[in-house]
């Protein structure tokens, strides 16, 4: 029972376009939600956040739009480049309260291709 | 500062086999994670360590045991190795109060 879904595992775009990344999640109860980057043989990294109070977080070329009715996260990068061309995991933070600290649940995620 | 560190950086088991994947992290932080890499399946949680002396289950526990050594080292033992945990696992750690965790390199593991 995915929680947290990135129905497209692939996205090709041209660089200098605009690239969009969808996610979706099922628990309403998900405050936090997160954008990691993985190349190849490396471990994820943190790209950029969104708090469940907000519906918009800019940082640069990469813009997060959170829709809470519809469940609905989105990645905006503008312009493409190249070396944007990684896979894109979207997660959701769940607290645990007897512990003080929180789990990250993953999507699938989407790799993304920037074409020159 | 290295951050998040694993070894070994690759591993191929026979099944039966044990060992234990390290993890090292020098940025003080609290919590710590264990977790797998599967084709189409996204980063799953085995375990995770919210403080030196506590542990507890995510999502696919199954197989897997985790000691937290100390503040900086949190490791993975596969007491008898299967092949479906052919996988790549990752590392990571938060500090408290902060959902955004680091991730180690990962090691690649093949049980045949």
């Amino acid at each position: 029972d995915q929680q947290v879904k990135q129905n497209s595992p692939s996205l090709s775009v041209q660089e200098g376009r605009i690239s969009i990344l969808n996610c979706d999640y099922t628990n309403s109860m998900f405050d936090y939600f997160l954008w990691y980057k993985k190349y190849p043989a490396e471990g994820p990294t943190f790209l950029i956040s969104i708090s469940s109070i907000k519906d918009k977080n800019e940082d640069g070329r990469f813009t997060v739009f959170l829709n809470k009715s519809a469940k609905h996260l989105s990645l905006h990068i503008v312009p493409s480049q190249p070396g944007d061309s990684a896979v894109y995991f979207c997660a959701a933070s769940t607290w645990v309260r007897s512990y003080n600290t929180d789990k990250l649940i993953f999507g699938t995620g989407t790799r993304l291709q920037v074409f020159p | 500062n290295a951050g998040v560190t694993q070894t070994p950086k690759f591993q191929v088991l026979k099944t039966g086999q044990s060992m234990t994947l390290q993890c090292a992290q020098d940025m003080n932080h609290n919590s710590m994670y264990w977790y797998r890499q599967d084709p189409g399946m996204g980063l799953r949680l085995i375990y995770y360590s919210a403080s030196e002396g506590t542990t507890d289950k995510g999502e696919v526990p199954n197989g897997y045991n985790v000691s937290r050594l100390n503040k900086r080292e949190f490791s993975l033992r596969l007491e008898s190795a299967a092949p479906s945990q052919t996988s790549v696992y990752f590392c990571a750690s938060s500090e408290e109060g902060n959902s955004e965790q680091y991730f180690g390199p990962g090691t690649r593991l093949t049980v045949t």
